[in-house]
């Protein structure tokens, strides 16, 4: 078991470049998100998705776009970096609903926009 | 929506001796309250966590306690040693992960 999958783990950008982060995850749960992370503000959301084809905005969605085709993976787009999405990004899984809501994450990707 | 708000932001204490992090959060409909821990260059990984029918939930060396009146809830290490040494975030929820809000983090240090 892998768990929680994400790649590349480091990422240079230009400004205006596009790249696309991807994640997967083999412990069959519904839901997946994406987070990023920087210094003094802890864990924000960007978007989720709950199902296959189901996908939601999170708490700072601007600049990013999502996917999911599968139950297994969930990937984020930037179209056109911008020095503010430097950031760690961590894709996360877990079950849908309550009693379960543990979240896994996945190793995160350092991401610089220059 | 649910605010958490984290304290301190920076924590050092002695090997051996105790440490204390709160949380307190806004939403008094959140029910499920977990603390994660990241080590350096690490994922956060799910350390304890507490609902809200219960006051307090202990796991050897660190325990959990909240609040609901007050809306705050707490981390308590005891006994540190240099591998608690990590960044630790709270979180609350209204009771699923997709709806996980977390704090800024503490940075504990323990000194040998």
């Amino acid at each position: 078991n892998a768990g929680v999958t994400q790649t590349p783990k480091f990422q240079v950008l230009k400004t205006g470049q596009s790249m696309t982060l991807q994640c997967a995850q083999d412990m069959n749960h519904n839901s997946m998100y994406w987070y990023r992370q920087d210094p003094g503000m802890g864990l924000r959301r960007i978007h989720y998705s709950v199902a296959a084809g189901i996908t939601d905005k999170g708490e700072v969605p601007n600049g990013y776009n999502v996917s999911r085709l599968n139950k297994r993976e969930f990937s984020l787009r930037l179209e056109s970096a911008a020095p503010s999405q430097t950031s760690v990004y961590f894709c996360a899984s877990s079950y849908y609903g309550y009693g379960s809501a543990e979240a896994f994450f996945g190793q995160g990707t350092r991401l610089t926009v220059v | 929506g649910e605010n958490v708000e984290q304290h301190p932001s920076t924590l050092s204490v002695q090997e051996g001796d105790s440490a204390v992090i709160k949380c307190t959060y806004s939403d008094s409909a959140s029910n499920y309250f977990p603390w994660y821990k990241q080590e350096l260059g690490k994922r956060p990984q799910l350390i304890i966590d507490i609902r809200s029918n219960v006051g307090e939930k202990k796991d050897q060396r660190i325990a959990v306690t909240l609040n609901k009146t007050a809306k705050h809830f707490s981390l308590h290490i005891t006994e540190t040693q240099p591998e608690d040494s990590a960044v630790y975030f709270c979180a609350a929820s209204t009771g699923s992960a997709r709806q996980l809000t977390f704090g800024s983090g503490t940075q504990l240090t323990v000194l040998p």
